[in-house]
């Protein structure tokens, strides 16, 4: 059981490029989560797909797009990279509702310059 | 709207000696609240949490948290420091259905045990 897997572990880009981050569970959870960390900030929710098939905004969307492949994956798009989107990435999962336990994959620390 | 407030950027502990992080939340309803754990260059590792029933949870590595209505807290404890767990520690509290029961976290304390 590997848990929550992220790829890359690791990425340099330059303003203006474009990425995907991945993301894949194998707890057969229901929802899934992309959070942001910058120092002194916690964590801050990207986006969040409930089940398969829903995708919707959490509290800093912009600059950022979303797919629920399927039930195991959840991918987080930067179209055109910005230098204030360089963060370390988490992804998160969860069987459904309250008072679920999340957990997190390793991260992907992205800097933009 | 959900949220919580770790007051201490950084906790400063001997070994040995008792721990306290500490978290306070301001929610409305019943709160459902975590605690994580962040090691360097490593994502988050659940340690505890608490919906209902007794006021102290018992978690991972040893660590409890006390649960306060009165006081709208929920620190962290631990009776006796290790030098392994310095790490930064994250309290969380959970979302409504409409953000699809994410966590809403605090801006996380620093604890460093020293020998």
């Amino acid at each position: 059981n590997a848990g929550v897997t992220q790829t890359p572990k690791f990425q340099v880009l330059k303003t203006g490029q474009s990425m995907t981050l991945q993301c894949a569970q194998d707890m057969n959870h229901n929802s899934m989560y992309w959070y942001r960390q910058d120092p002194g900030m916690g964590l801050r929710l990207i986006y969040y797909s409930a089940s398969e098939g829903t995708t919707d905004k959490g509290e800093v969307p912009n600059g950022y797009n979303v797919s629920r492949l399927n039930k195991r994956e959840f991918s987080l798009r930067l179209e055109s990279a910005a230098p204030s989107q360089t963060s370390v990435y988490f992804c998160a999962s969860s069987l459904q509702g309250p008072p679920d336990t999340q957990y997190f994959g390793p991260g992907t620390r992205l800097t933009v310059l | 709207a959900q949220s919580v407030a770790q007051p201490e950027d950084q906790v400063n502990v001997a070994e040995g000696n008792p721990l306290t992080v500490k978290c306070t939340y301001s929610v409305s309803g019943n709160p459902y609240l975590f605690w994580y754990v962040q090691y360097p260059n490593r994502g988050l590792q659940f340690l505890l949490k608490y919906i209902t029933g007794d006021n102290l949870v018992k978690g991972s590595y040893g660590f409890e948290a006390e649960f306060n209505k009165s006081q709208t807290s929920f620190h962290l404890k631990k009776p006796s420091a290790l030098v392994s767990d310095s790490a930064l520690y994250f309290c969380a509290v959970r979302l409504n259905s409409n953000s699809g029961y994410a966590l809403n976290f605090g801006k996380g304390t620093s604890l460093l045990v020293t020998p």
